[in-house]
């Protein structure tokens, strides 16, 4: 029962243009969300977040963005570079608890 | 400030043997979360420790358990091994508890292969 979905194992783009990552979600109790982005043979790492009472978060080159009625969110970056190849995972979790669910990943691959 | 580690790195098992594998938290963290990667998954919330008691189990068979230790480092443990265990296993550690999802540091992972 996957309850965070991520559709696209793959994504390509050039550099210098926007790479945007989809995740969508099933439980209506999720309200926190993250973005973290995985190079081989190391661990996720934190990218950024954002509260279901919120529908944007900025922080440089990447901004989050959460459309709640459609249990959807997504991660641009711009512009994209080639050291931002990686796989990303979307992660949602409920305020109070302590474990994350993960989607399956997407792999970026942004070309020079 | 050293990060989170795990080890060992890569193991080979068995069917139907015991497995441990160990993690080192980052510095000041007092709790550790355990998470089971199958390829092409995400990471699946095994369980969490906080304070050396289990704090929260995701939907994993009792065969898996753990352990912390008063230094805050963690052993994983699962016992039966099933060929379905073969998965990455990553720590991660936060501090003070419920402090936030995000503060949860990941570490490199130990690749468990059972044959």
């Amino acid at each position: 029962d996957q309850q965070v979905k991520q559709n696209s194992p793959s994504l390509s783009v050039q550099e210098g243009r926007i790479s945007i990552l989809n995740c969508d979600y099933t439980n209506s109790m999720f309200d926190y969300f993250l973005w973290y982005k995985k190079y081989p043979a190391e661990g996720p790492t934190f990218l950024i977040s954002i509260s279901s009472i919120k529908d944007k978060n900025e922080d440089g080159r990447f901004t989050v963005f959460l459309n709640k009625s459609a249990k959807h969110l997504s991660l641009h970056i711009v512009p994209s570079q080639p050291g931002d190849s990686a796989v990303y995972f979307c992660a949602a979790s409920v305020t109070g608890a302590n474990n994350l669910f993960f989607g399956t990943g997407t792999r970026l691959t942004v070309i020079p | 400030e050293t990060g989170v580690t795990q080890s060992p790195t890569h193991l080979i098992k068995t069917r139907g043997q015991q497995v441990t594998l160990r993690c080192s938290s980052q510095s000041g963290h007092n709790t550790v979360s355990w998470y089971q990667q199958a390829l092409g998954q995400g990471p699946q919330f095994i369980f969490q420790y906080y304070r050396e008691e289990e704090n929260g189990r995701g939907n994993f068979p009792p065969r898996f358990s753990g352990l912390q230790f008063p230094n805050y480092s963690s052993e994983l443990n699962v016992n039966a091994l099933e060929l379905d265990d073969s998965a990455l296993y990553l720590c991660a550690s936060s501090p003070m508890g419920l402090a936030g999802v995000e503060e949860q540091y990941f570490g490199p992972g130990t690749r468990l292969t059972v044959t």
